[in-house]
């Protein structure tokens, strides 16, 4: 079944860690994108991709860090300098022309302790 | 600033009641809005509308868009316990950054 996956699931990390969300689809899609969503907050943009070896900034992008190196995979850093890093994490991607239509993974859940 | 406002952010109802949820938008570059429907982690398309004034439907869901007012409707009849959900509304931005720009959200919650 064709699908993204997103992973770890649920995820804890010390202050002042670096950790690397992983995103996967086997759609073909050319566009990906991360989202960022805190409780009674909507989606924030934080990268997005329409191309290999090419992203561009969200919205909220600070203290994020992305790569596109192939086209199934979009990989998400949380560094150390995003000061609010405690939220939930969602991968998407799109048809080439249909940024609208997207297709979500399950999502992950990061903790700052 | 492209702006998304939803209303309301949260509504409770019984089962069989119909549910109206309000989207309105301010982009500088409009191409289409978004209804999605978020129940646990990942949000499903549930529609896309481009042109004023043309009603889409999918089962008790129907959904349409007024260009002139900036605004759009999601109309849910007969709801049942599994309509409970996050419903997101979002606007897809043109003029060379296509993107999406999301609402905060309904929260529907239908009891029994």
């Amino acid at each position: 079944d064709g699908g993204i996956t997103q992973s770890p699931k649920y995820l804890f990390r010390k202050e002042g860690q670096n950790v690397t969300l992983s995103c996967e689809q086997n759609l073909n899609h050319d566009a990906m994108y991360w989202y960022r969503q805190d409780p009674g907050q909507g989606l924030r943009l934080i990268y997005y991709s329409q191309i290999v070896n090419d992203f561009q900034k969200g919205d909220i992008a600070e203290g994020y860090s992305v790569s596109r190196e192939k086209k199934e995979s979009f990989p998400l850093t949380v560094t150390s300098a995003q000061k609010n890093p405690t939220a939930f994490y969602l991968c998407a991607s799109s048809k080439r022309g249909s940024t609208g239509e997207l297709f979500f993974g399950e999502g992950s859940r990061l903790t700052v302790l | 600033e492209d702006k998304v406002v939803q209303s309301p952010l949260s509504l409770v109802v019984h089962e069989g009641d119909t549910v109206t949820l309000n989207c309105s938008y301010e982009v500088t570059n409009f191409r289409s809005l978004l209804w999605y429907k978020q129940e646990k982690k990942a949000p499903t398309f549930l529609f896309m509308l481009t042109s004023s004034g043309i009603e889409k439907k999918s089962g008790r869901l129907s959904s349409i868009l007024d260009k002139k007012e900036l605004s759009s409707i999601l109309n849910i009849t007969a709801t049942q316990t599994g309509d409970s959900a996050i419903y997101l509304c979002a606007v897809e931005v043109g003029g060379g950054s296509e993107k999406l720009v999301f609402g905060k959200g309904t929260k529907l919650t239908v009891n029994p």
